[in-house]
């Protein structure tokens, strides 16, 4: 079965980097994207970025731009993204999903989620 | 950039009630919009993509309608299990999506 499972929490201090990972498995993924998403405490869903698991090629939410990397490893199928220069503002939870390459519009296989906690 | 807006942000609704959320695009999306419900503490679940297809495993009392801008999900009689927020999430653009605020049905 379809599975995406996400690396454990995360507490970092303000103005350093993490790196969440989302290890799939239950599919054929080079016919999928991996897409990250992230909610704040009490707050809705933002899109962060995607990657293209056929490709690797990646996309990102201008909010986000310059400060954000997300990857796919194919040798170990498992996706990753690293968010540096954090603050406070980036305690949430960060969740992946997967959405078809060609004609998918949806996301419908979700990971558990990773609370990443950013706190002096 | 399109932008999403729902109304209401959050309703009060009782076992048994119909209960109908909006969700307005700020530009022509077609039908590329999808519903999501989700629980404390759970991630978001998937309950109707291009406007009106109920995925698999969604129980038919959810219904969902629009295309273009305006677009609709319907809970056609509440069941406990259904007290969460919603989701819609456009799918227009080729190069990312974008959540609606939500609504909280409590």
């Amino acid at each position: 079965q379809v599975q995406l499972v996400q690396s454990g929490a995360e507490v970092r201090k303000p103005g350093a980097s993490v790196k969440v990972s989302c290890k799939a498995s239950g599919y054929p993924f080079s016919g999928y994207y991996i897409y990250w998403v992230r909610q704040a405490p009490g707050q809705g869903l933002e899109w962060m970025g995607r990657v293209n698991a056929n490709t690797g090629d990646t996309d990102y939410a201008q909010t986000f731009e310059g400060r954000v990397t997300v990857t796919w490893d194919t040798s170990i199928s498992t996706a990753s993204i690293e968010v540096t220069r954090l603050n406070s503002d980036d305690t949430a939870m960060y969740f992946c999903a997967r959405m078809r390459i060609w004609n998918g519009h949806y996301l419908d296989f979700w990971g558990q989620g990773t609370l990443v906690t950013v706190s002096s | 950039d399109i932008q999403m807006t729902q109304s209401p942000s959050s309703l009060s609704a009782s076992v048994g009630d119909s209960v109908t959320i909006s969700c307005r695009a700020s530009q022509n999306i077609g039908t590329f919009l999808s519903w999501y419900q989700q629980k404390p503490g759970k991630a978001p679940q998937l309950l109707m993509y291009s406007g009106s297809s109920l995925q698999r495993g969604v129980p038919s009392r959810f219904s969902g309608s629009g295309a273009g801008t305006d677009f609709t999900l319907t809970i056609s009689s509440l069941q406990p299990e259904d007290f969460a927020t919603y989701y819609c999430q456009e799918s227009f653009s080729t190069t990312g999506i974008t959540f609606g605020p939500g609504t909280i049905v409590d």
